[in-house]
């Protein structure tokens, strides 16, 4: 069993909608839990980073965690077709250099 | 501001040819890492070095060298390359946390 899951998708919404994107985990210490955007044939870039449990939002963006369900979420209010990327959650153990294990990542299209 | 550059950006090999990664960063981060990208297994992590002057295995580190440079370059090579090595590779520079800011990759081909 992997560490982290993340359905690979495709998952296709219309412009506008929400959409909501997961990933559960296994270890339960992680602490540390970000969400990266992939372009094709472009690096991953970070899009949102997190401490422990709750929410943190930016622009259209909102990371949730809940370390007792171990389940991590993104939300990206008003998709834009500019948002069609594969997102990769990401998480590890604790500050400084640790080990980041990766989701294998959704890939999301948003229909003009 | 370039970040992080990676040479060259595609490249095929025949099996048993070596060739070298390039990576530079230009943001003055203490710590380096090779990832490769595979369908259905996410990243990878293959070799990093925290600082200047060290380097560790990751997580699969089999059939590939590295070398730290200098503070701005980590080379990844492989010395016989294999069909099993053909991937997405990624470089990635980080300040000693685990934001890391990644490379355009670098695709390769192994026949």
């Amino acid at each position: 069993q992997k560490e982290v899951e993340q359905d690979p998708g495709p998952l296709s919404v219309p412009e506008g909608a929400i959409v909501s994107l997961n990933c559960t985990y296994s270890n339960s210490a992680f602490q540390y839990f970000m969400w990266y955007r992939q372009y094709s044939r472009k690096g991953p870039e970070l899009l949102m980073y997190t401490y422990s449990s709750g929410n943190k939002e930016d622009g259209r963006f909102t990371a949730q965690v809940d370390k007792s369900s171990k389940y991590i979420s993104l939300f990206i209010r008003d998709s834009q077709p500019s948002d069609s990327a594969t997102y990769l959650c990401a998480m590890s153990k604790s500050g400084g250099y640790q080990k980041v294990t990766f989701g294998t990542g959704t890939k999301l299209q948003v229909i003009p | 501001n370039a970040g992080v550059t990676q040479t060259p950006k595609f490249q095929v090999l025949k099996t048993g040819q070596s060739m070298t990664l390039q990576c530079a960063q230009d943001m003055n981060h203490n710590s380096m890492y090779w990832y490769r990208q595979d369908p259905g297994m996410g990243l990878r992590l293959i070799y990093y070095s925290a600082s200047e002057g060290t380097t560790d295995k990751g997580e699969v580190p089999n059939g590939y060298n590295v070398s730290r440079l200098n503070k701005r370059e980590f080379s990844l090579r492989l010395e016989s390359a294999a069909p099993s090595q053909t991937s997405v590779y990624f470089c990635a520079s980080s300040e000693a946390n685990e934001k890391l800011f990644f490379g355009s990759g670098t695709q390769l081909s192994v026949l």
